[in-house]
């Protein structure tokens, strides 16, 4: 079945400085990719997403980037701050009639230092 | 204009005792997804119901767990007899039509710790 790999599993960075954050995927039919934050405690909650056929989206300090031929997609986070910090998921999915089943990754925990 | 509410927020069970996690999704939503999370760990997917109907039961346990979405109230998720397994946080989601991979918007979830 489809698998969803994130590394690192931890990361620290100095406020100010860029995270990059990777995932790749096993499902080729794969068309839809998420990423959410969470807070301890809190709900997962979706921060930019991209869909197969485009190759980089961006949102202000974030962006996401996707290597269909490669199967791998990066959350890229410029000019880091500390309520930045929190762990980050990734998610695959198919399109069609499975579009509701996400795969997540195992999480990002994210430190920005200040 | 509330969003997916879910509750109970925390909820203590012992082992072999039952418990019972609701939630309403947002109004005119006539589906509903549950995942879960294990401690330290990315969400599964357990089920997704529609009114009356359950379309997909795929990432549900084949013992103990049950789910439903009555015509009327919120869609409950029942586990039978826990035990410290289960312990892990219960999300809910839902769409107005079948879910067409926009992002899912969460409730807020309820917390199982089994003891």
């Amino acid at each position: 079945g489809e698998n969803v790999e994130q590394h690192p599993s931890t990361l620290s960075v100095q406020e100010g400085d860029s995270a990059v954050i990777k995932c790749t995927y096993s499902d080729s039919a794969s068309n839809y990719f998420p990423w959410y934050k969470q807070e301890l405690g809190k709900r997962p909650q979706l921060i930019i997403d991209i869909r197969s056929n485009v190759g980089e989206k961006k949102d202000q300090r974030i962006a996401v980037t996707l290597n269909k031929t490669a199967k791998h997609f990066s959350l890229h986070i410029t000019e880091t701050q500390p309520e930045d910090s929190a762990v980050y998921f990734c998610a695959a999915s198919k399109g069609g009639d499975s579009s509701y089943k996400l795969i997540f990754g195992s999480g990002t925990r994210l430190l920005v230092r200040p | 204009n509330a969003g997916v509410m879910q509750n109970p927020r925390h909820l203590v069970r012992r082992r072999g005792q039952e418990a019972r996690l609701r939630c309403s999704p947002m109004k005119g939503h006539s589906h509903v997804y549950w995942y879960r999370q294990l401690p330290e760990e990315g969400l599964k997917f357990m089920v997704y119901l529609q009114k009356e109907n359950i379309i997909d039961e795929s990432g549900m346990p084949k013992e103990r767990f049950s789910a439903e979405f009555p015509k009327e109230g919120p869609s409950i998720l029942r586990i039978q007899q826990v035990v410290r397994g289960d312990s892990a946080a219960y999300f809910c989601a839902s769409s107005p039509d079948k879910f067409l991979g926009y992002g899912y918007t969460f409730g807020s979830g309820t917390r199982l710790t089994v003891v």
